[in-house]
Order: structure tokens, then C-alpha cells, then sequence
């Protein structure tokens, strides 16, 4: 059974930068899958971020992309987010997730404050 | 960006009914499409993939339908378990969209 947990700072100063780490475990990141980021405003929608494969690929939302990067440590099997710039915009409740026809493995989510 | 489009935003619907949820997109996304349901404080949970096929562990209940530009989730008899939020996302085209969600709620 695949696990994600994501780890980081919860409240984050605007202008700063959202560091996030998803941990997972139960599978190899070093698989055929895919590995994404996604976000859910405080009552509002799913919007997805961007993802990344054991190749190191990525692909990213074109509405964040030139604030965010999404990397891979497989030795650790751990993935990260960095979102630079940030507003209050952008809290959100961020999820780490596998990608396999579908997002078929979520972390439980972790809410991130845009605030000074 | 393909838009994802629910209908209706709230229903509601008694233990027990037929209940059907529609998304469609702008353009064509073929059958790469996922549903999923959405408790609160919770994350989403993965229960029909390429349009009609079923997650495994998911109740039979659920089943997805559609291609092209059209789709529906039905859940054939609504269980208590049931009452959620639940989307729709495209794996057509980057970036992925959502739908905006379909909130099920007690009649």
C-alpha cells in the first residue's frame, strides 16, 4: 500500500517561498509513475501543479510555472515543491499524489498560510 | 487550458436513489477522464478512471460513463457513505483540470 506524507513550514510570509516535502513509502519512486503536486483553496477547487517522473521529467501548470520546481531525491524517495513569490493567494491545502491513469495515491494534505 | 464543466453544483437526494452527475469539457479529451470523491478535512479519493473504469476497492455502485466531451458518474443507490463532494478531471492535455465538484447532499 503506497503512502504519501507531506512535510513543511505551515505558515509562509508573502513574498517568500512554500517549501514542501512528500515522503512516500509502500512503493519506489523509481517506478513508471508519475508524482504530482495539487492545491485546494480554503473552499474552492482542485487545481493541479505540476509533476515529475523517476526520469526527473516534469510538467508544470503554465498559470505557476515560472514560480514553480519540482524535484526528486529517489535515494530518499521523497519528492519536493518549491513555490517562490508567494501571496495569500496562494494558501491552499497542498497534496502530494501519484499519478497512475487517475491520481490513485493522495497525501492526507497539508494547509500552507500565506501571511506576515 | 481544457475547461471541465459539473452539473448541477448541489443535489440532493435521498438514501437509496439514482443519482447521476454530468461533466463535460471544452474540447475532446477521449475517455481520459477521472472522477473522484471528496470528503471534508479529507483527500480526494480515486473511484472511476478512464471514463468507466472502476478503482479497484471501489463499490460497484459507481460507475462512470461517456467519451469525447461528455461524461457521467451514476451511483445506482445512494448510500449514507455517499454524501460528498465529487469531481472530474481530464488527463487529456496539461495542464490537468478539475470540474468545479458536485456536492451530494441530504434531502
Amino acid at each position: 500500500q503506497v503512502q504519501l506524507q507531506e512535510s513543511g513550514p505551515r505558515l509562509v510570509k508573502p513574498s517568500g517561498t512554500l517549501s514542501l516535502t512528500c515522503a512516500v513509502s509502500g512503493g519506489s519512486m523509481s517506478s513508471s509513475n508519475w508524482w504530482s503536486w495539487v492545491r485546494q483553496s480554503p473552499g474552492k477547487g482542485l487545481e493541479w501543479i505540476g509533476e515529475i517522473n523517476h526520469s526527473e521529467r516534469t510538467n508544470y501548470n503554465p498559470s505557476l510555472k515560472s514560480r514553480v520546481t519540482i524535484s526528486v531525491d529517489k535515494s530518499k524517495n521523497q519528492f519536493y515543491l518549491k513555490l517562490s513569490t508567494v501571496t495569500a493567494a496562494d494558501t491552499a491545502v497542498y497534496y502530494c499524489a501519484r499519478v497512475s491513469g487517475g491520481i490513485d495515491y493522495w497525501g492526507q494534505g497539508t494547509l500552507v498560510t500565506v501571511s506576515s | 487550458d481544457i475547461q471541465m464543466t459539473q452539473s448541477p453544483s448541489t443535489l440532493s437526494a435521498s438514501v437509496g436513489d439514482r443519482v447521476t452527475i454530468t461533466c463535460r469539457a471544452s474540447q475532446s479529451i477521449g475517455n481520459w477522464l477521472a472522477w473522484y470523491q471528496q470528503k471534508p478535512g479529507k483527500a480526494p479519493k480515486l473511484l472511476i478512471y478512464k471514463a468507466s473504469s472502476l478503482e479497484s476497492g471501489v463499490p460497484s455502485r459507481f460507475s462512470g460513463s461517456g467519451s469525447g466531451t461528455q461524461f457521467t458518474l451514476t451511483i445506482s443507490s445512494l448510500q449514507p457513505d455517499d454524501f460528498a463532494t465529487y469531481y472530474c478531471q481530464q488527463y487529456d492535455t496539461y495542464p490537468w483540470t478539475f470540474g468545479q465538484g458536485t456536492r451530494v447532499e441530504i434531502k
